[in-house]
This record gives C-alpha cells, sequence and structure tokens, in this order.
C-alpha cells in the first residue's frame, strides 16, 4: 500500500565508493523528484522528472545522477562518494500532467527517507 | 533571489494555540504549501492556498496574503504529538517548491 518507497532507508559506506538509491511510487503520479535533507534540515531540491523531462538543480554535483526506468520509478546514482553527501535523501512524487502542466496544488508525496553516512 | 523565511523554533503549551509565520519572494507564485515532518519521518502534505484568504482544516488552519509574500499556519488546541518541524513552500512560476528551512516546534505539558 506504500504509496512512495524508497530502498535502502539505512546506508552507511566509505568514501569514494559508487551507490544507489532506489525510488517507486504506485500513484501513478507523472513527476518524480529527489531531495537532499542535510544537518540543518533544508530540504534541497536535486531533480525532478517528469515525463522524461529531466530538471537538474545546477548547484547538484555531476556525480549525482538520475535514471528513471519507467514512470513509476525514479533512481538515484552517486558516484565517487564524499564525506559531504551524508544527508537524508528524500524521494516524492506529484501528479502534475506532462505539457498541460499544473493540475492541482503540485502536492508533494514523500517516501520515507534514505539515511546515507559516508565514512 | 527566492527566499523562504520562518522562525528556527517556537515553544508552546499542550491546549494553547500557536501560529508559525513565513515569508516568502519567489519569481511568481502558484500556491504555498505547509508541510509537517517528525524527527526521522519524511515530510506529510498539511495544506495548499493560492487565494488570499484563510482555510480551516479541523485544528490546523493556514492563511495567505499574496500581497504581503505571507502565509501562517495556526494550530490549535496543541497535543504533544504535534511536536514536530512545519516546513513553508512556495510554488514559483516554473512549478517548482521552494523549501523553507522549517520551524521546530516544542510543545510543553
Amino acid at each position: 500500500d506504500t504509496a512512495v518507497s524508497q530502498t535502502p532507508k539505512y546506508l552507511v559506506t566509505q568514501m569514494g565508493n559508487d551507490k544507489s538509491i532506489k525510488c517507486e511510487q504506485n500513484l501513478g503520479h507523472d513527476t518524480m523528484y529527489w531531495y537532499k535533507q542535510d544537518s540543518k534540515k533544508f530540504l534541497k531540491i536535486m531533480f525532478s522528472y517528469n515525463n522524461k523531462e529531466l530538471i537538474i538543480n545546477e548547484t547538484v554535483p555531476n556525480r549525482f545522477s538520475p535514471k528513471s526506468p519507467d514512470k513509476a520509478h525514479l533512481n538515484l546514482h552517486i558516484n565517487s562518494l564524499e564525506l559531504g553527501d551524508s544527508a537524508v535523501y528524500f524521494c516524492a512524487s506529484s501528479l502534475r500532467a506532462g505539457e498541460s502542466g499544473f493540475v492541482f496544488g503540485e502536492t508533494q508525496y514523500f517516501g520515507p527517507g534514505t539515511r546515507l553516512l559516508v565514512l | 533571489g527566492q527566499n523562504i523565511d520562518q522562525p528556527t523554533e517556537m515553544t508552546a503549551t499542550e491546549g494553547a494555540i500557536v501560529q508559525i509565520n513565513c515569508t516568502y519572494q519567489t519569481s511568481g507564485f502558484n500556491g504555498l504549501f505547509w508541510y509537517q515532518q517528525h524527527a526521522g519521518e519524511a515530510p506529510t502534505f498539511l495544506s495548499y492556498n493560492v487565494l488570499d484568504g484563510l482555510e480551516e482544516k479541523g485544528r490546523f488552519s493556514s492563511f495567505l496574503s499574496r500581497s504581503k509574500g505571507y502565509s501562517y499556519l495556526l494550530l490549535k488546541e496543541l497535543q504533544m504529538k504535534d511536536s514536530a518541524s512545519y516546513l513553508c513552500a512556495a510554488l514559483d512560476s516554473n512549478y517548482q517548491l521552494i523549501w523553507g528551512a522549517g520551524t521546530k516546534l516544542i510543545i510543553k505539558p
């Protein structure tokens, strides 16, 4: 029944490793997002992906790459992990219907988060 | 630039009323959201305002003034479970959500 799910919930890894976080939504939404929440609890948008259109936050390093095999999935791949990548990563989805744009309030439904710790 | 301001922390007493303010500056405006986030959990949707005025939903109400770039979240009959962070987010002209850093609300018995 989970609307937006993420795996793994916890991820502890060494600097320099490559890791992926998976996200799936069963809401039939068109748009998915990745957020990073740092220790100050500030939510920073990393990517949004809508009907194969990827919008990238320019401040996100290119070590981060989203991959969407289909509309229900948006995975986050991170290369060469750094200490500063330690944070909670949230996946979210919203209804926005492609080219028709805004549908209703763009309410975003969040996954449970993945707590990444880079040692 | 785009900016959302809200207090970092507030304290209130169980059973009381608290108002959490949020001011925003965005490139265009398509509405304002309030989300609740308990420690260690994901944000959950509370309210959405796009027109001026007050929207009431049970113990929680949200107000918007577009001309002032201002919103508040009003929580009545506070319960201990209301202890959480409350995130204000504005939808800009590109339908991107601009998030505030959140207000940590502490409820005391």
